[in-house]
Parts: C-alpha cells; structure tokens; sequence
C-alpha cells in the first residue's frame, strides 16, 4: 500500500527555517518524481517544487532561492528546506507522488499534510 | 509562470448536473487533471489527461476539453460530491500549476 507521511511542521518566526520530512511507504522515492504542494488556510492550493527520480529540481517562482527539495533514497523520504520564511508561507504541505507512467504529470498519491505557521 | 481560471462557486440541486471550467492558454497543448478536496483532507484525483477516470471515481463524473477550455462534468450530483474542486496542468519546463478552485455546492 502506497503512503505518504509528512512531519516537521510546526511554529517559525519570520526569517527563520524549517525542514519538512515526507517518508514513503510501499514504492521506492529514488525511481519515481516527488512533489510538494501548499494550501494555505482558506485557500487555494499552490505547487511548491518537484524533484525527479535523477535528482533534477524545480521550484515555484513564490519559494525559488528559498525553498530547497531534496530526498535520501536509503531512508525513503523526501525534504522540503524551508528558509527565510515569510507569513505568506504558512499554510498546510503536502507531499505527493507523480504518478509514475509516461507523459503523467499529476499526483496520484498525497499525504496528510503538516501545517507551517510563520508568526512572530 | 501561466494561469488556469475557474469559476469560484458552482452550486448545484442533488441530481443535476454541474460542469466546472478550467480555462488557460497553456492547455491548448496540454492536458488538465482534476482534483477534489473535502474539508480537511487531502486532494483525491478525479480526471487525468482531461477525460480519463482513474479507478474507483464514479461513472457520473466525466471529463472534456475543447481548445483553450476543460471541463469537469458531475452527472446527478449527490451530497457526497460538495467539495473544492481544482484543475491543475503542467508545461515543458518542469513547473505545475492549479487552478484557482471551484467550490461545489449542492443546494
């Protein structure tokens, strides 16, 4: 069974760093793209960055030289860095799986999410 | 960085029809997938490829696309299906986007 759990989340004053932890169960992260997704409260959801099976990233304009995804294959998770934070990026992460098959560029499988609160 | 526009609110008595607009130049060369998110909970994948219905939707929920617009059919609404519904897209250069979101409202 597929699963996805993310962790990490928590109360941060602005300027400060987290990192966001998204462990996977039943597939492997280093053969498949991870993507992390933010909603915040009230919202719409926003798509935050992606990092594929080789390792190659991308980011949204909103996080770009801020934000830094990354995973460990032997530990089967993936990272979201988290720096300079700013209010507007509290919200809820998501971390999801790009669906594995040719030319799909959706999310077929998404955790619960953990909640970021940028407040001083 | 693109768009994608929904409509904010489509609100529906049980057992019509709802259709929900995903509109944006870059669908025009490619293809929208459909989620629904329910108070506290994660996006569930509704559509993909803007008309294939992953395993387990039910048949009442249907996808289109013509040009620059997709939609999202839901034939005999049921209570179960109020929900934010988002379209979301992806280019040649890496990034993904969603849209603005449509809140279902069955009356």
């Amino acid at each position: 069974e597929v699963r996805l759990v993310e962790s990490g989340g928590g109360l941060v004053q602005p300027g400060g760093s987290l990192r966001l932890s998204c462990v996977a169960s039943g597939f492997n992260v280093n053969t498949n793209y991870m993507t992390w997704v933010r909603q915040a409260p009230g919202k719409g959801l926003e798509w935050v960055s992606v990092i594929s099976s080789g390792g190659t990233t991308h980011y949204a304009d909103s996080v770009k030289g801020r934000f830094i995804i990354s995973k460990d294959n032997s530990k089967n998770t993936v990272y979201l860095q988290m720096n300079t934070l700013k209010a507007e990026d509290t919200a809820f992460y998501f971390c999801a799986r790009v669906a594995p098959a040719y030319d799909a560029h959706y999310f077929d499988y998404w955790g619960p999410g953990t909640l970021v609160t940028v407040s001083s | 960085s693109y768009d994608l526009t929904q409509p904010p609110a489509v609100s529906v008595s049980p057992g019509q029809t709802a259709t929900i607009t995903c509109s944006g130049d870059v669908l025009a060369k490619h293809y929208v997938y459909w989620y629904q998110q329910k108070p506290g909970q994660a996006p569930v994948l509704m559509m993909y490829k803007d008309t294939v219905r992953p395993s387990g939707i039910p048949e009442r929920f249907s996808g289109s696309s013509s040009g620059t617009t997709v939609t999202l059919t839901i034939s005999g609404v049921q209570a179960e299906d109020e929900a934010d519904y988002y379209c979301q897209s992806a280019d040649n250069s890496g990034t993904y986007v969603f849209g603005t979101g449509t809140t279902v409202t069955v009356l």
